[in-house]
């Protein structure tokens, strides 16, 4: 079965700078690819998902990923941190057969003022 | 369109007891999961039904859990015996998954999800 990597289990910004979350996914095909957000106490909201076509994806709140098979990676980013980005975020991948979803650990984000 | 339910939202049991979640997914949605969410890491897949059949439940520990989706919509998930290392929030999940030929939105909506403790 794939797997997702996600490395930094924290990341620190301050408020204005650019947030960068990495994942890297194992995978022999490529498979749909997705970034949550956990915010604290609540249910995992999707950020933004790649299944096929442009490789670039824009999701909410100002975020976006780029899908790159050549590194295995679908990192996220978002050119101007705001303090109600603080929360885990979370990696996810599902095999194109058979629509399993797999997460990563998580990368905890904390937006400094 | 109303989200996934999931009750109760919390659950304090001692070990070896046993407990049961239930979860009623997203009207029309085909695919189930059930996630195990331990704290500090992410959600685990522990089964995935497809209607009410099962595609996957490779990390699901048999001996202890089980789970149904009978006639296809909503699921329980069970433990017993409990044990100190089931404590964790358990997460359910559905998508459209619309089966093979097709594509499939395989978007995943979330319910809230179990606060499990187990002492």
């Amino acid at each position: 079965a794939q797997s997702v990597t996600q490395l930094g289990s924290h990341v620190s910004v301050s408020e204005g700078a650019l947030v960068l979350l990495r994942c890297n996914y194992s995978s022999s095909v490529p498979p749909y690819l997705f970034w949550y957000v956990q915010y604290p106490n609540q249910g995992l909201q999707l950020l933004l998902k790649y299944t096929t076509g442009a490789t670039l994806v824009k999701g909410i709140n100002g975020f976006e990923a780029e899908f790159k098979k050549s590194e295995t990676s679908f990192h996220l980013t978002k050119p101007s941190a705001h303090m109600s980005d603080a929360a885990e975020y979370f990696c996810a991948v599902s095999d194109r057969g058979n629509n399993d979803m797999r997460f990563g650990a998580g990368t905890r984000l904390t937006v400094k003022p | 369109e109303a989200g996934v339910a999931q009750s109760p939202r919390y659950k304090i049991i001692e070990k070896r007891q046993s407990v049961a979640f239930w979860c009623n997914p997203i009207s029309g949605h085909a695919t189930l999961y059930w996630y195990q969410q331990i704290l500090g890491q992410g959600p685990k897949l522990l089964i995935q039904f497809q209607n009410n059949g099962v595609v996957d439940d490779s990390q699901l520990p048999k001996d202890r859990f089980s789970a149904e989706r009978l006639k296809g919509v909503d699921s329980t998930l069970k433990i017993q015996p409990a044990k100190l290392e089931d404590s964790a929030v358990y997460l359910c999940a559905s998508s459209r998954g619309l089966g093979t030929g097709r594509v499939m939105n395989t978007e995943a909506f979330f319910g809230q999800g179990t606060r499990l403790t187990v002492v």
